[in-house]
C-alpha cells in the first residue's frame, strides 16, 4: 500500500537555526512529491513539490527539500528559522493506485508541527 | 483575485441534520476534492471530481455526498447517518497531473 509518514508529531527550533522535518514515503513507481503548511484555522498552501530531476528541490518562502530515493525520503529544509515559520507542516505523495495517477489525488502524511522560539 | 471560497467558516448541526457545505472555485480547475482533517490524522479524502456531472467515492465517503452541476461548485452534503461529523473540511482544486492542489480556508463543523 502507498503511504507517507512525517515521524516526528512535533519539531522545536531556535529563531536562526536551520530546521528539517522528516518525510518518508512508500509508492509503487515514481514518486511525485508535494510538502504544503498550514496555518490555524486556514487551509493548506502549496510549498513545493518534486516531480523529477534536480533532488534538491527550492521553493516558497526560503524553504527547500531533499529527495533521496534509496532512502525513500524527502525531507524538508530552511537554513535559518522565523518565528513566523511555526504552523503544520504536510508532506503528501501522488497516489498512483489504480488510476490515481489521473485523478491526481494525494496521500497525505499526519503532519508535524513546526515550532520556532524567539 | 482566483481562489476557492468556502462557506461557511462555522457550521453547527443537530442530531438527524443534513448540512451542506459550500465550495466555489474561479480558477477554471477542473479536478475538485473533499478533505476531512481531524487532529493528528492528517487529511482524508472524502469525494473528488474530475470533470462536471461526474465524481468519484474517496477513503471516507460513507455519510457524505456531492454533486458537481457546474464547473465552479462541488457542495458537500454531510447526512445524518455520518455518525462523527465533528471535523474541519477542506475542498480543494487542481489544473491537471503533477500539479498541486489548491485548497479552500475550510469549514470547521460541529455538532450541537
Amino acid at each position: 500500500a502507498q503511504s507517507v509518514a512525517q515521524p516526528e508529531d512535533q519539531v522545536n527550533v531556535a529563531e536562526g537555526n536551520p530546521l528539517t522535518v522528516k518525510c518518508t514515503y512508500s509508492v509503487s513507481g515514481n514518486p511525485y512529491l508535494f510538502w504544503y503548511v498550514q496555518y490555524p484555522n486556514r487551509g493548506l498552501q502549496f510549498l513545493l513539490k518534486y516531480i523529477t530531476g534536480d533532488n534538491l528541490v527550492k521553493g516558497s518562502y526560503g524553504f527547500e527539500a531533499e529527495f533521496n530515493k534509496s532512502q525513500t525520503s524527502f525531507h524538508l529544509k530552511k537554513p535559518s528559522a522565523l518565528v513566523s515559520d511555526s504552523a503544520l507542516y504536510f508532506c503528501a505523495v501522488r497516489d498512483e493506485t489504480g488510476n490515481g495517477g489521473a485523478t491526481n489525488k494525494l496521500i497525505f502524511g499526519t503532519g508535524t508541527l513546526l515550532a520556532v522560539q524567539p | 483575485d482566483g481562489g476557492i471560497t468556502q462557506s461557511p467558516k462555522y457550521l453547527f448541526r443537530k442530531e438527524g441534520q443534513n448540512v451542506t457545505l459550500s465550495c466555489e472555485q474561479n480558477l477554471n480547475h477542473d479536478a475538485m476534492y473533499w478533505y476531512r482533517q481531524d487532529p493528528g490524522q492528517g487529511l482524508r479524502l472524502i469525494y473528488y471530481s474530475q470533470i462536471v456531472n461526474d465524481f468519484q467515492k474517496g477513503d471516507i465517503a460513507e455519510g457524505y455526498s456531492v454533486s458537481r452541476e457546474k464547473k465552479e461548485s462541488f457542495p458537500l452534503t454531510v447526512t445524518s447517518a455520518q455518525k462523527n461529523p465533528t471535523a474541519f473540511y477542506l475542498c480543494a482544486s487542481s489544473p491537471g497531473q503533477l500539479q498541486p492542489q489548491h485548497f479552500g480556508d475550510g469549514t470547521r463543523l460541529s455538532i450541537l
